[in-house]
C-alpha cells in the first residue's frame, strides 16, 4: 500500500462548481499535512497547511481526519485558473515529506 | 529574495558521465531536500538535510551524493549517470518541520 494515496482524476468541472479531493495516508504517526498545487511543467507550490481543526483560505477549505487517516481539500466557486494538479503531502517523521501522485483538476468555461 | 535557485534548468548527459546539480537558497532555511519527479510516480525524496553538515538518505538515494557545507547550498551529485536517472529534479527548503517546502524551478535531466 502506498504511504499517501490520491485519486489521479482528472476531475472535469464547470466554472463555479464545488469540487472535493480526498487523500489517505498509511502512517498513523504522521505529523504535518499539506496541499500543494502544481501547474504543468512547473514546480509544486504550497497551497495550504492542514490543521486538525480544519482551516480555510478564501475558496479553499482543508480538513484532517486523524482517526480515519485522510485529508480533504474543498474548492468552492472554481475558476479556470484553478486548473492544475493538486498534491497531498504528509510529513511522516523527521524531515521526510511524502507526496501523493496528485489529482488533476480541469475547470472548463 | 530569490528563494530557491536551481541550476542548470536543462541538461543532457551521456551514460556514465557525472555532474552536479546546484541548489541555493537565501532564506536561511535549515531544512533542504532533493526530489525527483517521474510520470505516474509523484515526487520521491532522494536526500535531505536538517542543517549544515547533516545529511540523510530518502527513498531513492542510490546513484546520488549530497553534501551540506553551508546553510545556503545543497548540491546533488550524480556519480555515473544512467538512463533511469532521466527525470525532473527539484530542490526545496523550509524553515521548520511544521512549515511547507519552497521549491526551486527544477532541473530537467536527460541521460542518453
Amino acid at each position: 500500500r502506498k504511504e499517501v494515496e490520491q485519486d489521479p482524476g482528472p476531475f472535469n468541472v464547470p466554472e463555479g462548481a464545488t469540487v472535493a479531493f480526498n487523500c489517505t495516508y498509511s502512517n498513523s504517526a504522521s505529523q504535518s499535512f499539506f496541499w500543494y498545487r502544481q501547474d504543468c511543467r512547473k514546480e509544486p507550490k504550497l497551497l495550504m497547511s492542514v490543521y486538525s481543526s480544519g482551516n480555510e483560505d478564501g475558496r479553499f477549505t482543508a480538513q484532517l481526519n486523524r482517526a480515519s487517516q485522510y485529508i480533504s481539500l474543498l474548492i468552492r466557486d472554481s475558476k479556470l485558473s484553478d486548473s492544475a494538479t493538486y498534491l497531498c503531502v504528509v510529513n511522516i517523521i523527521g524531515d521526510k515529506l511524502i507526496f501523493g501522485t496528485g489529482t488533476r483538476l480541469q475547470v472548463f468555461p | 529574495n530569490a528563494g530557491v535557485t536551481q541550476t542548470p534548468k536543462f541538461q543532457v548527459l551521456k551514460t556514465g558521465q557525472s555532474m552536479t546539480l546546484q541548489c541555493a537558497q537565501d532564506m536561511n532555511h535549515e531544512y533542504m531536500s532533493w526530489y525527483r519527479q517521474d510520470p505516474g510516480m509523484g515526487l520521491r525524496l532522494i536526500h535531505y538535510s536538517v542543517g549544515a553538515g547533516i545529511t540523510d538518505q530518502g527513498e531513492v538515494p542510490n546513484g546520488y551524493n549530497v553534501s551540506r557545507s553551508t546553510t545556503e547550498d545543497f548540491p546533488l551529485r550524480l556519480l555515473s549517470a544512467a538512463p533511469s536517472q532521466t527525470s525532473v529534479y527539484f530542490c526545496a527548503s523550509r524553515q521548520r518541520l511544521s512549515y511547507g517546502y519552497t521549491f526551486g524551478s527544477g532541473t530537467r535531466l536527460t541521460v542518453v
